[in-house]
């Protein structure tokens, strides 16, 4: 099977950049997908393929892949971006394999 | 607008079936796949298998082999994902997702189920 590993939790304080990690084995070699989660809602995708962002996400969500990890960042991060985050890939093997999530506190 | 509703929430009892639906919009339902995500009370996301809107080819998640099955409508552009033997751990929140190869892009709102005798 495939493993993504995510920090359990990070904060950052309102305006300033947070960066998410998502870490496996040759990472960089599939494509990274980003989906933020806010309490009680449906998942909805931030990057995908590494670096895209679906239309109407907002520019201050970045992604990048290379080697063995996978980042999510934020800029100018805002009370709003609170959220839990999950990296995900595609396997062939296991399918859709997702991160554990982090949970992003905005302080 | 791409859009996915699903069926209202579930109370099942240990052993019994699940069945739930999602109802697509807003694209052609047969050039994308269609993926089932659950997530657990206070947990992560849990992928559980893809299934291809016209072919009706399927690929599951190694753990529900056996006991899931997914199936479409192509005439009401629906999916459904049955869930058997259910137990306490298949308490969740299951969610529909259109999916190609992995891209996830559009989620739908979520069918709560709980297993409880």
């Amino acid at each position: 099977s495939y493993d993504l590993t995510q920090p359990p939790s990070v904060s950052v304080s309102p305006g300033q950049t947070a960066t998410i990690t998502c870490s496996g084995d040759q990472l960089g070699d599939r494509y990274s997908f980003w989906h933020q989660q806010k309490a009680g809602q449906s998942p909805v995708l931030v990057i995908y393929q590494n670096n895209k962002r679906p239309s109407g996400i907002t520019e201050r969500f970045s992604g990048s892949n290379s080697g063995n990890t996978a980042t999510l960042t934020i800029s100018g991060t805002q009370a709003m971006d609170e959220a839990d985050y999950y990296c995900q890939v595609w396997d062939d093997s296991a399918g859709v394999v997702f991160g554990g999530g982090t949970k992003l506190a905005v302080l | 607008q791409v859009q996915l509703v699903q069926s209202g929430a579930e109370v099942k009892k240990p052993g019994a079936s699940l069945k739930v639906s999602c109802k697509a919009s807003g694209y052609t339902f047969t050039s994308y796949n269609i993926d089932w995500v659950r997530q657990a009370p206070g947990q992560g996301l849990e992928w559980m298998g893809w299934m291809n809107g016209n072919t009706g080819n399927t690929g599951y998640a190694q753990r529900f082999q056996g006991r899931v099955t997914m199936t479409r409508d192509t005439s009401t552009s629906t999916a459904y994902m049955e869930l058997s033997s259910l137990t306490s751990e298949d308490a969740a929140v299951y969610y529909c997702a259109r999916g190609s190869s992995g891209y996830l892009h559009f989620w739908g709102p979520g069918t709560l189920v709980t297993v409880s005798s």
